[in-house]
């Protein structure tokens, strides 16, 4: 079935250290977004990529969607103690519902 | 605040009662979606709503699950005889639809129910 796969799971880092969470579609993507959770907290949107190969960067943060929109990554450089959450990616097939990952609970130790 | 707001924002019940959850979206926004969150997990689609028309549900839910949106604007969750297995974060989620670039998704606090 048409499912959004996400890894790792969980990711303890030192504060400064880099993280990366990687999202994986056996089928097409339309369009993939990403968003954060903080613990006792909802989903907030960070950001949308659609194209493909597509690179977006918000300070700190850099997005990837794969060539073949299979794929996306989020990278953290210099991790700060803010930085803590659940990262979830949601792909999306056709423009039609989303399929959110099973996040990557990230801990980053001061 | 993301202008998404829920009621209840806690539910508690016994198993076999019926709860209704509901959701009122950002104004102007199309798009209402339903999803249900249980801990280490990501939220799971349940039904979604453009406008007043109800167009897609997840074939995960079962009967019991029914959800409205008669005017467009709020809508309305209900489960009938709920279960144990029903307990979980009821999250509400409005986009303005449309083209990709503004069909952002903002949830709202959402609607944690525990079934006792």
């Amino acid at each position: 079935g048409q499912q959004v796969m996400q890894i790792p799971q969980y990711q303890h880092v030192q504060e400064g250290e880099d993280f990366t969470t990687y999202c994986n579609s056996s089928t097409t993507l339309s369009n993939i977004q990403w968003y954060k959770q903080r613990p006792g907290g909802h989903p907030v949107f960070l950001i949308q990529l659609v194209k493909s190969g597509e690179v977006k960067k918000q300070k700190r943060l850099t997005f990837q969607f794969g060539e073949a929109k299979k794929n996306s990554s989020l990278h953290i450089t210099a991790t700060q103690t803010t930085d803590v959450g659940t990262y979830f990616c949601a792909g999306r097939h056709n423009f039609n519902k989303f399929y959110f990952g099973s996040g990557t609970k990230l801990n980053v130790k001061p | 605040d993301t202008g998404v707001s829920q009621n209840p924002r806690h539910k508690i019940t016994k198993r076999g009662q019926n709860v209704t959850f509901r959701c009122d979206p950002i104004s102007e926004h199309n798009r209402l979606y339903w999803y249900r969150q249980t801990l280490g997990q990501g939220p799971e689609f349940l039904t979604y709503f453009q406008n007043e028309a109800q167009l897609e549900k997840s074939r995960l839910l079962s009967d019991r699950f029914s959800a409205e949106r008669p005017k467009g604007s709020f809508s309305t969750l209900e489960i009938q005889r709920t279960e144990q297995g029903d307990s979980a974060m009821y999250l509400c989620a409005s986009s303005l639809g449309g083209q990709p670039s503004t069909d952002t998704q903002y949830f709202g606090p959402g609607t944690r129910l525990t079934v006792l």
